[in-house]
């Protein structure tokens, strides 16, 4: 079946710009992550969705960073302003239970601030 | 702020040989996750063994589990050349966001 898709897979920016990085998660899936991946880096953690409702958002590295799920499937990570230390690769997960388990990943977007 | 450390953070083996690969980590967990990410693939989960284990297999894989070292290691069997790869623990608690370790690249020599 299909999995989690993410659009686009390469983006690059002029500072300053704002960018929109979408993602489509596994149908059926309630929970919903984003991940920022710099260079040799492991992901790190940025927000959390359960169906419309964004649950945690702690990993936001600032308020530059903005994410909505409006109908409970489809996400977008807007990045305001962006800056040169945004370039990073932006992973987004889906998973089906509620607790932690297996998380499924799409193929990631790479953001390139020039 | 990255939950642990991986180690080695690279190694590099001939095909046939068994690659072992170590996570610490810092704070209590309910399970513990290990990923492969290959490049252009993203990544891919391998194998969850919870807190309440110490070891599990699947297939070439084995996984242990020390909660009182806070650590874990990955045991890759008979490699092959498509394990190839960077190697990525992840704890999960409360909470439902993965926390990951650094990683370790692997290479498998033909």
């Amino acid at each position: 079946g299909a999995g989690v898709s993410q659009s686009p897979r390469y983006k690059v920016a002029k500072r300053g710009q704002d960018v929109a990085l979408r993602c489509d998660p596994i149908s059926g899936h309630v929970s919903l992550f984003w991940y920022q991946q710099a260079l040799g880096q492991g992901p790190e953690f940025l927000t959390y969705f359960q169906n419309e409702a964004q649950l945690d958002k702690s990993g936001l590295p600032s308020d530059r960073f903005f994410a909505e799920r409006p109908e409970g499937s489809v996400s977008t990570l807007k990045i305001q302003r962006t800056q040169q230390e945004d370039s990073a690769v932006y992973l987004c997960a889906s998973s089906l239970e509620r607790v932690p388990y297996e998380q499924y990943f799409g193929p990631g977007t790479r953001l390139t601030v020039t | 702020s990255q939950q642990g450390e991986e180690d080695p953070q690279a190694l590099s083996i001939q095909e046939g040989e068994n690659a072992t690969m170590n996570c610490s980590y810092k704070t209590s967990i309910n399970n513990l996750q290990w990923y492969r990410q290959n490049s252009g693939r993203g990544l891919v989960h391998l194998i969850l063994i919870r807190s309440n284990e110490r070891e599990k297999h699947s297939g070439r894989l084995r996984v242990t589990l020390d909660t009182s070292k806070k650590s874990s290691s990955l045991l890759i069997t008979a490699s092959r050349a498509a394990d190839t790869a960077s190697y990525f623990c992840a704890t999960a608690y409360l909470a439902q966001k993965l926390v990951f370790g650094q990683g370790t690249r692997l290479t498998i020599n033909p």
